[in-house]
């Protein structure tokens, strides 16, 4: 089956320590994004690639990292570096920029 | 200002009814709209795109009117199954970002 799966659906994150999220898509998209939702709000961008091995800055990157090695994948780290990163986060992928995009079934992310 | 505003509700209406929704945008320039569906603790999924034309998917309308500024998402002869947030989606015209509204919550009675 075609789709975008996320890994893993819950994490649990200590003080200090970076983790990283796992997004895969079998789609053949070119263009993917992550997003962090916290309770009330809408779905806020962090990064996004609109082909391998280029990425750019969304609304709230401090403190996350990505890559874009393979077309298929695009990890995100959330490094130690932000300070609150208790949230639902989730992946998506469009074929192209500008398109419709359609979301993995996200990660949520706790802090110990 | 947000650039895609929404009334969060909650709307409460019994099974059977008719509900709408709007959702108004501040980027004139914003080209893509959509309206997207989440259920509590889950992912958004596509619900329908929205065309200046309007459309209609079953029981789902939506419409916009780029005069005013806003979207509008009608349900009718609702079901329990509606009950969702449904969340509305600009795409910016200068970098492809899905620009969301925080949604409106619809619950369906029996």
């Amino acid at each position: 089956d075609g789709g975008i799966t996320q890994s893993p659906k819950y994490l649990f994150r200590k003080e200090g320590q970076n983790v990283t999220l796992s997004c895969e898509q079998n789609l053949n998209h070119d263009a993917m994004y992550w997003y962090r939702q916290d309770p009330g709000q809408g779905l806020r961008l962090i990064y996004y690639s609109q082909i391998v091995n280029d990425f750019q800055k969304g609304d709230i990157a401090e403190g996350y990292s990505v890559s874009r090695e393979k077309k298929e994948s695009f990890p995100l780290t959330v490094t130690s570096a932000q300070k609150n990163p208790t949230a639902f986060y989730l992946c998506a992928s469009s074929i192209q920029r500008f398109e419709t995009q359609y979301f993995g079934p996200g990660t949520r992310l706790l802090v110990l | 200002r947000k650039e895609v505003e929404q009334d969060p509700g909650p709307f409460n209406v019994p099974e059977g009814a008719t509900v709408a929704f709007n959702c108004t945008y501040s980027n004139s320039a914003s080209q893509s709209f959509f309206w997207y569906r989440q259920d509590c603790r889950k992912e958004p999924k596509l619900l329908m795109s929205v065309y200046s034309s309007g459309n209609e998917d079953g029981r789902f309308t939506a419409q916009l009117n780029r005069a005013s500024q806003y979207i509008s998402l009608l349900i009718r002869d609702s079901k329990l199954s509606d009950s969702a947030t449904y969340l509305c989606v600009s795409i910016s015209s200068n970098t492809g970002k899905l620009i969301f509204g925080q949604g409106t919550t619809l619950q369906v009675k029996p």
